[in-house]
């Protein structure tokens, strides 16, 4: 799987948009592009994916580049409650008969802050 | 529909010792993953079950082996504990662990003494 790329931490006025990067130049042509977050004292949660569309979902919406080197993973109304760290996760696309069963690959991720 | 079960939620044990974790998957999912998370390696794959049978597995020491039950149901084991096994292990689960989307369990946070 590709690697990705994250800021360590941004910071999010409750309210506005939170626009989370992720760069991963190296992603090949069937890999996806995938984001979870892990909130304080939990297990990760999926949020949504993508391959080459724009995604959008009731958590968010993502923004896959033209040549899919980088994707921003938009909150558009950050709550307090959004505050975790963010996982951008490039996996390729999976089949029986493949080796990657169950395994996601996490970076460092972003620890998102939302304040009031 | 309930979630991804782990129990128990905190463990405590000595070196030495050994453990057992249990997970509950979401019904009708058939695979269950286990990982590994520490503040300096992050989230780490241990292994990954399917109908009972072992069909993927990171780099993690013999110590660490699990199992799957009929029901889908899994348990890891931890023998010979070190400190260095003090982690926080989730479970997820998926329909097949070929899809997209993995549910996680809140996890068991041991700690060894």
């Amino acid at each position: 799987d590709a690697k990705t790329t994250q800021p360590p931490s941004m910071d999010c006025a409750e309210g506005r948009a939170a626009n989370l990067p992720c760069n991963h130049s190296t992603i090949s042509g069937n890999e996806y592009v995938y984001w979870y977050r892990q909130i304080h004292s939990q297990g990760p949660q999926y949020i949504i994916h993508g391959l080459k569309n724009n995604e959008t979902n009731e958590m968010a919406s993502l923004i896959i580049t033209e040549d899919r080197k980088s994707s921003t993973l938009i909150l558009p109304h950050a709550t307090l409650r959004d505050t975790a760290v963010y996982y951008c996760i490039v996996r390729e696309q999976q089949r029986a008969g493949g080796t990657s069963y169950g395994k996601l690959t996490f970076g460092q991720g972003t620890i998102l802050t939302v304040h009031p | 529909k309930a979630g991804v079960t782990q129990t128990p939620r905190y463990l405590i044990k000595t070196r030495g010792q050994q453990v057992t974790l249990s997970c509950s998957p979401i019904s009708g999912h058939r695979s269950v993953s286990w990982y590994q998370q520490t503040p300096g390696q992050g989230l780490q794959f241990l292994f990954e079950y399917f109908s009972e049978t072992q069909r993927n597995k990171g780099n993690f020491p013999g110590r660490f082996s699990g199992r799957q039950f009929s029901n889908s149901r899994s348990e890891m084991n931890v023998s010979t504990l070190e400190l260095g096994d003090s982690a926080l292990y989730l479970c997820a689960s998926s329909l097949d662990g070929i899809g997209e989307k993995l549910f996680f369990g809140s996890g068991t946070q041991l700690s060894v003494l």
